[in-house]
């Protein structure tokens, strides 16, 4: 299975604190995306980022990309009590681009006020 | 606005009882999917579509069906719910191919008793 696979599972931090989610996946891919999602609620995008790019940034979130060893990872500097929400990594393989994109399990954030 | 519209938002019911999930997107996306969010293990795709009358299995697609005569609309149907079946259901949509962004729904609940 291509599915990615997050690190860690579950994350409590201060507001204010920078929070960094990993993300490992298993084949070759043609993009990587983080989405977010607020309990119970639909998924939210955050951000792509290709595999001929290394690194990425949308506001306070950056992403990082390495096809060498396969995973990911996103900082979310600064954090605030509204970030607190699932994040979760989906990828889509070379070979499968038309078809779909591979969540993993996710890595539940909690940021405290 | 943009966006993609299920109903119905939650549904109780017993086994064996016919039941559609309604799923409709307003930005004439080609790529609607279907998947199933079960505690730890991420989202699954049951099926997808890259167009109107074309539909294929995604990842688990046991127990369930789908149809796609409209490209706005793409209905998931469980002819004979039963317990496992039991999750939280999210449609999906996106330009084709599927490594673009993907737009989701707010989610339905089901509980099949």
């Amino acid at each position: 299975s291509q599915q990615g696979e997050e690190d860690p599972q579950a994350l409590s931090i201060q507001e204010g604190e920078n929070a960094t989610m990993n993300c490992s996946y298993k084949t070759s891919i043609n993009n990587l995306q983080w989405y977010r999602q607020n309990s119970g609620r639909g998924l939210v995008h955050l951000i792509l980022i290709r595999s001929n790019e290394r690194e990425k940034h949308s506001g306070r979130l950056r992403v990082t990309l390495d096809t060498s060893k396969k995973s990911s990872s996103l900082l979310i500097t600064a954090s605030r009590a509204a970030d607190t929400a699932s994040y979760f990594c989906a990828t889509c393989g070379q070979l499968e681009y038309g078809n779909k994109l591979v969540f993993g399990a996710g890595t539940i954030l909690r940021v405290k006020s | 606005e943009a966006q993609v519209t299920q109903n119905p938002r939650y549904l109780i019911t017993v086994t064996g009882k016919k039941l559609t999930v309604t799923c409709s997107q307003n930005m004439n996306h080609e790529y609607m999917s279907w998947y199933r969010q079960d505690p730890g293990l991420g989202l699954r795709q049951i099926y997808y579509s890259m167009n109107v009358e074309v539909t294929d299995k995604g990842d688990v697609p046991e127990g369930y069906k789908v149809s796609r005569k409209e490209k706005r609309n793409f209905p998931l149907i469980l002819e004979s719910p039963s317990p496992n079946q039991t999750s939280l259901y999210f449609c999906a949509s996106s330009l084709w191919p599927a490594k673009n962004i993907q737009y989701f729904g707010a989610g339905t609940r089901l509980s099949v008793l």
